[in-house]
């Protein structure tokens, strides 16, 4: 079975401090991972995805992931979080044709 | 470049009322998505459209109707609204289907049902 673990519903850090949030996946197929922002009232914005090339992916604002198949791990990281960071972060993987599946979603709260 | 974009943004209910939610894409996608997001279960899957002409049941498709009407628009109706419907609804959309793209997302449907 296809299946996206986040470890971590909420997540604080003080601004300036690194931002770790933790994606584990198992998956039959080969596989495809993203994370996404959403910050409230607003829809998913893809901030980087995993896709078999590097398995250590830059994205959008200063974001990085590492994917370690050992592991079957995919977190995002960053080195210094920002007050505009504070959002909510969904890892989702491929679940088969049409399919991908949502981790329930980590909340990040950044203090000043 | 619009995106996805999803009408209405709120809607408030009367149980066993019906409405449908607009969504309609500008880049081109064949494939496109209904989700609802409730608190603490991510996101679930309603009825996907793998091409225009073309829909099938997601994990969570009983009380919904959607109609893909050209490669553009994808709708989602309720029929005889519930309140355990009340939720955000996101439409999203991607090229293909081998799940190796990125979906993009509409700005979602704040649907309360009373």
């Amino acid at each position: 079975a296809q299946s996206v673990t986040q470890l971590d519903s909420h997540v604080s850090v003080s601004e300036g401090t690194p931002v770790l949030l933790r994606c584990n996946y198992s998956s039959s197929y080969s596989p495809s991972l993203f994370w996404y922002v959403q910050h409230p009232n607003k829809g998913l914005q893809l901030l980087l995805k995993y896709t078999s090339a590097a398995t250590l992916v830059k994205g959008i604002n200063g974001f990085e992931a590492e994917f370690k198949k050992s592991e079957t791990s995919f977190h995002l990281t960053k080195p210094s979080a920002h007050m505009s960071d504070a959002a909510e972060y969904f890892c989702v993987g491929r679940g088969g044709t049409y399919k991908y599946i949502f981790g329930t979603g980590t909340r990040l709260k950044v203090l000043a | 470049n619009a995106g996805v974009t999803q009408t209405p943004k709120f809607q408030v209910l009367k149980t066993g009322q019906s409405m449908t939610l607009q969504c309609a894409q500008d880049m081109n996608h064949n494939s496109m998505y209904w989700y609802r997001q409730d608190p603490g279960m991510g996101l679930r899957l309603i009825y996907y459209s793998a091409s225009e002409g073309t829909t099938d049941k997601g994990e969570v498709p009983n009380g919904y109707n959607v109609s893909r009407l050209n490669k553009r628009e994808f709708s989602l109706r309720l029929e005889s609204a519930a309140p355990s419907q009340t939720s955000v609804y996101f439409c999203a959309s991607t090229y293909g289907g081998a799940g190796n793209q990125p979906q993009h997302f509409g700005d979602g449907t704040r649907l309360s049902i009373l």
